[in-house]
């Protein structure tokens, strides 16, 4: 069956470290994945995309990886800030971008601490 | 101020009675969708429309309905039908075509008491 996983335990980690967080999709094949940032009560805020044929996308502190290899995608925040702490959901196109549906993962909750 | 709006913020509803969610946009948006979200999960595709008259089922479109008479609103109601409405409702929107990113508005939070 068709799966996106991310990680389900809360990520808690110290401010200025890097924090990595886990996508991991079985049995679809996207043209492209992306990362949204959720805080509490609120609508998702798209922060990154990153296409099939990409291996690392950078913006500003942050950086996604995808290998459609490993049918995973990493996402990192540098330089981490208390400000950063929010959910993050990773998305994915599930019929190779035809029809721009999104499939969402269930989120990966971060905190972190001053 | 451009974006995404979605009234109310909070609702309550008796079970039993149809409610409409309201969604609209001035990104001069083509496509837009709705959402819901319940706790513990991703959000799951309930409708979305990719041009004004046209809209498709999503995963869960059973107990709810919509329109899209114009190109800036897209209503959801939730009908008696649905059995579990309780949830936090989602309405995205994006330009078809020229970007695969979606624009998520405030969300409503309906309680069917």
């Amino acid at each position: 069956s068709q799966k996106i996983e991310q990680n389900s335990e809360a990520l808690n980690i110290q401010e200025g470290k890097t924090a990595t967080l886990t996508c991991n999709y079985t049995n679809y094949s996207p043209a492209y994945l992306q990362w949204y940032r959720q805080d509490p009560g609120r609508g998702p805020v798209f922060l990154l995309l990153i296409r099939e044929n990409e291996k690392e996308k950078r913006k500003e502190r942050l950086k996604v990886t995808f290998d459609t290899t490993l049918k995973q995608s990493l996402f990192h925040i540098t330089a981490s800030q208390p400000a950063d702490s929010a959910t993050y959901l990773c998305a994915l196109d599930g019929d190779g971008g035809a029809t721009n549906k999104l499939i969402f993962g269930t989120g990966t909750l971060l905190a972190v601490q001053p | 101020d451009g974006g995404i709006t979605q009234s109310p913020k909070y609702l309550f509803r008796k079970e039993g009675q149809n409610v409409t969610l309201s969604c609209e946009q001035n990104l001069n948006h083509d496509a837009m969708y709705w959402y819901r979200q319940d706790p513990g999960q991703g959000l799951r595709l309930i409708y979305y429309s990719q041009i004004v008259n046209d809209f498709q089922k999503g995963d869960i479109a059973e107990g709810y309905s919509v329109s899209r008479e114009k190109k800036e609103s897209f209503p959801l109601t939730v009908t008696s039908a649905q059995k579990n409405p309780t949830a936090f409702y989602l309405c995205a929107s994006r330009i078809a075509g020229v970007t695969d990113t979606q624009y998520f508005g405030p969300g409503t939070r309906l309680t069917v008491l």
